[in-house]
C-alpha cells in the first residue's frame, strides 16, 4: 500500500511557542490530505481537509489562524500550531487517499506534541 | 454532518472466541465504511473496508456487514488470537462529496485473553 510519513514523530515545546508537522507521501501524489487530532484513549477527529494549491477546509470548531495548513506540492502537507497551549498537547495525524482509489486512506505514523 | 456511533467501548474475549464491534452512521449518503485497527502510539491501520453496493465482505479472519437501510455495520472477528488485542475503530466516508474525508466512531477497546 501507500506510505505517509510525518515529521517530526514527538516534539516539546514551550508555551506560546509554534510548531510545524509535516505530512508526506512518499511513493504517490496526494491533491488531498487529511489533518486529524487524537486525545488519550479517544477517537480520531478531522481537523482539517488539506488541498493542493488552495486553501485549507477546517471543520467546525477548530480555528483556522490557530493551526495553519500549507499543501504546496503534491507530495506535502504542513501543519503549524500557532502559540501552542498545553490544551493543544495530542496525537497529530494525517492522512492521504490513494491516488488510484479516493476511498482508501493511508495514515502516517502520527505526531506526539507536549506542551509545556 | 455525518455522526458515526460505536458499541460497546470496550470487549473482552477469550482467545479463540469471537468478537464483534457494532457502528451506526446518520448520514444516508455514506458510502464507504472502513474499519481500522490502532495500537498504543501507532498509527491506524485498515483493516478491511465495504462500500455501500455490498452486503458483506470477509478476509480470513475479518468480516464485515452493511445494513443500508438499517444504517448499521459490524465487524466481525472470528478465532480471536491475544494479537488482536488493539482498539478497533469504525468510520463511514461520503466519498463523493468530500473526496474520502473519514467521520469516526469513538473506538472499541478489544483484550482477547489467552
Amino acid at each position: 500500500g501507500a506510505v505517509v510519513s510525518q515529521h517530526p514523530s514527538w516534539v516539546i515545546c514551550k508555551s506560546g511557542t509554534s510548531v510545524k508537522i509535516e505530512c508526506r507521501s512518499l511513493d504517490f501524489q496526494a491533491t488531498t490530505m487529511f489533518w486529524y487530532r487524537q486525545f488519550p484513549k479517544q477517537s480520531l477527529m478531522l481537523m482539517a481537509t488539506s488541498n493542493e494549491g488552495s486553501k485549507a477546509t477546517y471543520e467546525q470548531g477548530v480555528e483556522k489562524d490557530k493551526f495553519l495548513i500549507n499543501h504546496a506540492s503534491l507530495t506535502l502537507s504542513t501543519l503549524t500550531v500557532t502559540s501552542a497551549h498545553p490544551e493543544d498537547s495530542s496525537f497529530y495525524i494525517c492522512s492521504a487517499p490513494d491516488s488510484h482509489s479516493t476511498d482508501t486512506q493511508y495514515f502516517g505514523p502520527g505526531t506526539r506534541l507536549t506542551v509545556l | 454532518g455525518e455522526n458515526v456511533e460505536q458499541h460497546p467501548s470496550t470487549l473482552s474475549v477469550q482467545e479463540g472466541d469471537s468478537a464483534v464491534i457494532k457502528c451506526t452512521y446518520s448520514d444516508s449518503a455514506s458510502n464507504y465504511f472502513p474499519w481500522y485497527k490502532q495500537e498504543l502510539g501507532k498509527r491506524p491501520q485498515l483493516i478491511i473496508d465495504i462500500r455501500s453496493n455490498v452486503g458483506e465482505k470477509k478476509d480470513q479472519r475479518i468480516a464485515v456487514t452493511l445494513n443500508k437501510t438499517a444504517k448499521h455495520f459490524s465487524l466481525h472477528i472470528t478465532e480471536t488470537q491475544p494479537e488482536d488485542s488493539a482498539v478497533y475503530f469504525c468510520a463511514a466516508s461520503n466519498h463523493g462529496g468530500s473526496q474520502g474525508n473519514l467521520i469516526f466512531g469513538k473506538g472499541t477497546k478489544l483484550s482477547v485473553k489467552p
